[in-house]
């Protein structure tokens, strides 16, 4: 089955900074890439996805790269806030029902100082 | 109420307690999760059921019991709990496994605690 792997587990940036989260996966039928933002108290939140198909894709300040070639995926966030700081999570899904529907990595907890 | 619901948001249940945790979804979507969040798995899948059926059960104990009587709803049953099944458990919700793009949004959690 699909392994995603997510570094770093913990990540502290200065307000303004760039942060950068990366996933690798195994499964190269996986085609579809979203990443999770989950704040104290609340559920993950869908923020951003990347389908096979692209390379990059970018809404405001969060961006997704996707290579395919080396199986991994990251996610950039530019001119950090401290709203940003939450835990993020990565994940994968191949398609076909009998699949697995989606498979998260370990997440990453972003810490934006003031 | 919009997107996905669960309640209770937080519940304290005795080891010998019967509870059951509800989700519902207003999204008009046909797939349902439930998830376990802890310190050791931070996104732990459990059930998944398209279309009312139950299509994954992820080895999880008995003492949990999943029941997705329609597409809008899924409850989960706890009896004789352990104090290590103490976590926040998500409930989500997707268009369709079969869907190449199964967008899958998440519920606030129910926090358990077992005593």
């Amino acid at each position: 089955g699909e392994n995603v792997e997510q570094h770093p587990s913990t990540l502290s940036v200065q307000e303004g900074d760039s942060a950068v989260i990366k996933c690798t996966y195994s499964d190269s039928a996986s085609n579809y890439f979203p990443w999770y933002k989950q704040e104290l108290g609340k559920g993950p939140q869908l923020i951003i996805d990347i389908r096979s198909n692209v390379g990059e894709k970018k809404d405001q300040r969060i961006a997704v790269t996707l290579n395919k070639t080396a199986k991994h995926f990251s996610l950039h966030i530019t001119e950090t806030q401290p709203e940003d700081s939450a835990v993020y999570f990565c994940a994968a899904k191949a398609p076909g029902t009998g699949r697995r529907a989606l498979t998260f990595g370990s997440g990453t907890r972003l810490q934006v100082q003031p | 109420e919009t997107g996905v619901t669960q309640t209770p948001r937080h519940l304290v249940m005795g080891m010998t307690n019967k509870k059951s945790l509800k989700c519902e979804q207003h999204l008009g979507h046909n797939a349902m999760y439930w998830y376990k969040q802890s310190a050791k798995k931070p996104l732990e899948l459990m059930f998944v059921y398209n279309f009312k059926e139950q299509t994954e059960n992820n080895s999880v104990p008995s003492r949990f019991s999943p029941e997705c009587p329609n597409s809008s709803h899924l409850f989960l049953h706890l009896h004789t709990l352990q104090p290590e099944d103490s976590a926040l458990y998500l409930c989500a919700s997707s268009p369709t496994l079969g869907r190449a793009y199964n967008e899958q949004f998440f519920g606030p959690g129910t926090r358990l605690t077992v005593l």
